[in-house]
């Protein structure tokens, strides 16, 4: 069992749809995190939780809600997109926000038609 | 904002030969970590090495080794006796100032030629 799962591996949407972007860690962390991956462009960090409770917030549309039940579990909500909001989503957690060293999943790969 | 430059997109490099990646950043702290990551095609983004800014010495980690030049706001990682296991996106990232979240460059795609 790797450490950190996402589900799906892939998802296409319609730009009316809602959908979930699901990440669990097995490793006992603190913290997680998602990540917007885009071709040649830098990791885009977006949502920060630290211990459940959301500590960063990188100026991300409201069309995207994420969620925290409790420290194994991340979604990323998805509402309305744009296709300007394909690209791969990355979770990763870390034991804690103070070491920067953080364990990924394989990403979610989002199409937005 | 803090930027990472990885200079160069794509670079090639014969089974077992060495290969150096480069990476500039720039930041106003003094104390702070720096990562390269790695990102082989469709599987998960792991850590290859990790240096943290006030040591003087350069970190390894078996064929992997860093020239940090903090001086120069420079971290490049050497890659020895490369294997056909090392094509992968390589990924520079210093902790941003004043936090440990990491600003990752836009990566470098590697290619190992048998």
């Amino acid at each position: 069992e790797t450490g950190v799962t996402q589900t799906p591996r892939h998802l296409v949407m319609g730009m009316t749809n809602k959908k979930s972007l699901k990440c669990e860690q097995h490793l006992g962390h603190n913290a997680m995190y998602w990540y917007k991956q885009s071709a040649k462009k830098p990791l885009e960090l977006m949502f920060v939780y630290s211990l459940e409770e959301r500590v960063e917030n990188n100026s991300v549309p409201s069309r995207f809600s994420p969620e925290c039940p409790n420290s194994s579990h991340l979604f990323l909500h998805l509402h309305t997109l744009q296709p300007e909001d394909s690209a791969l989503y990355l979770c990763a957690s870390s034991q804690d926000m103070s070491t920067g060293e953080l364990f990924f999943g394989e990403g979610s790969r989002l199409t937005v038609l | 904002a803090q930027t990472v430059t990885q200079s160069q997109p794509e670079m090639s490099v014969q089974e077992a030969e060495t290969v150096t990646l480069s990476c500039t950043y720039d930041t106003s702290e003094s104390d702070y970590y720096l990562f390269w990551y790695k990102q082989p095609p469709s599987r998960q983004m792991i850590l290859v090495i990790r240096q943290e800014a006030y040591k003087q010495q350069n970190a390894t980690e078996n064929r992997f080794s860093v020239n940090f030049q903090k001086a120069a706001k420079s971290f490049s990682l050497k890659i020895s006796d490369s294997q056909l296991g090392d094509a992968a996106m390589y990924f520079c990232a210093p902790t941003q100032g004043g936090s440990e979240k990491l600003v990752f460059g836009k990566g470098m795609k590697l290619t190992v030629n048998p």
